[in-house]
């Protein structure tokens, strides 16, 4: 079946630990997101990709890394520097940039992270 | 003024009842909007496309209000499985860009 796929479903990091998010397609998509949402909140954007190697900041990209060496993969590494990590990580995808216009992101079905 | 923003609620309504809820944005030259239905602790699923002309799916119906910034969905019947919380999104002008509002949470009682 065709989907987005992010584990660990839940992960823990410890004090001045990096940490890497895993999210991987097979929708031949070329755009990807990462989303963090905190309880009773809504979705704010890390860092999204339109394109393999390239790769953009959104809202709240301090304290987070990025790579799109390939068009299916799309991990999200956590870094020391994010003092505040505890959060619902979301992974989504779309054809196109912003989903071509008209095209809806899917999402994965997300990695709890929280502090040790 | 956020960019896209939602009452949160929640929504409580008995079964059966229609309920609507409004999504403002504050960019005016937005092309596209969605909704999408999120259950606690799950990833958000798209529910629906907003279209200009505004679409119904089954018992969801979807309006845009070009003139006044907002869209709406708006729930007939309700079944106790459409408790969940409802995001909208809006896709920028230059289509590079989506934002999610905050999200309403509905909760449908027996």
């Amino acid at each position: 079946d065709g989907g987005i796929t992010q584990s660990p479903k839940y992960l823990f990091r410890k004090e001045g630990q990096n940490v890497t998010l895993s999210c991987e397609q097979n929708l031949n998509h070329d755009a990807m997101y990462w989303y963090r949402q905190d309880p009773g909140q809504g979705l704010r954007l890390i860092y999204y990709s339109q394109i393999v190697n390239d790769f953009q900041k959104g809202d709240i990209a301090e304290g987070y890394s990025v790579s799109r060496e390939k068009k299916e993969s799309f991990p999200l590494t956590v870094t020391s520097a994010q003092k505040n990590p505890t959060a619902f990580y979301l992974c989504a995808s779309s054809i196109g940039r912003a989903g071509g216009g008209n095209q809806p992101q899917h999402f994965g079905d997300g990695t709890r992270l929280s502090i040790l | 003024r956020k960019e896209v923003e939602q009452d949160p609620g929640p929504f409580n309504v008995p079964e059966g009842a229609t309920v609507a809820f409004n999504c403002t944005y504050s960019n005016s030259a937005s092309q596209s909007f969605f909704w999408y239905r999120q259950d606690c602790r799950k990833e958000p699923k798209l529910l629906m496309s907003v279209y200009s002309s505004g679409n119904e799916d089954g018992r969801f119906t979807a309006q845009l209000n070009r003139a006044s910034q907002y869209i709406s969905l708006l729930i007939r019947d309700s079944k106790l499985s459409d408790s969940a919380t409802y995001l909208c999104v809006v896709i920028n002008n230059a289509g590079n860009m989506l934002t999610f509002g905050g999200g309403t949470r509905l909760m449908v009682k027996p």
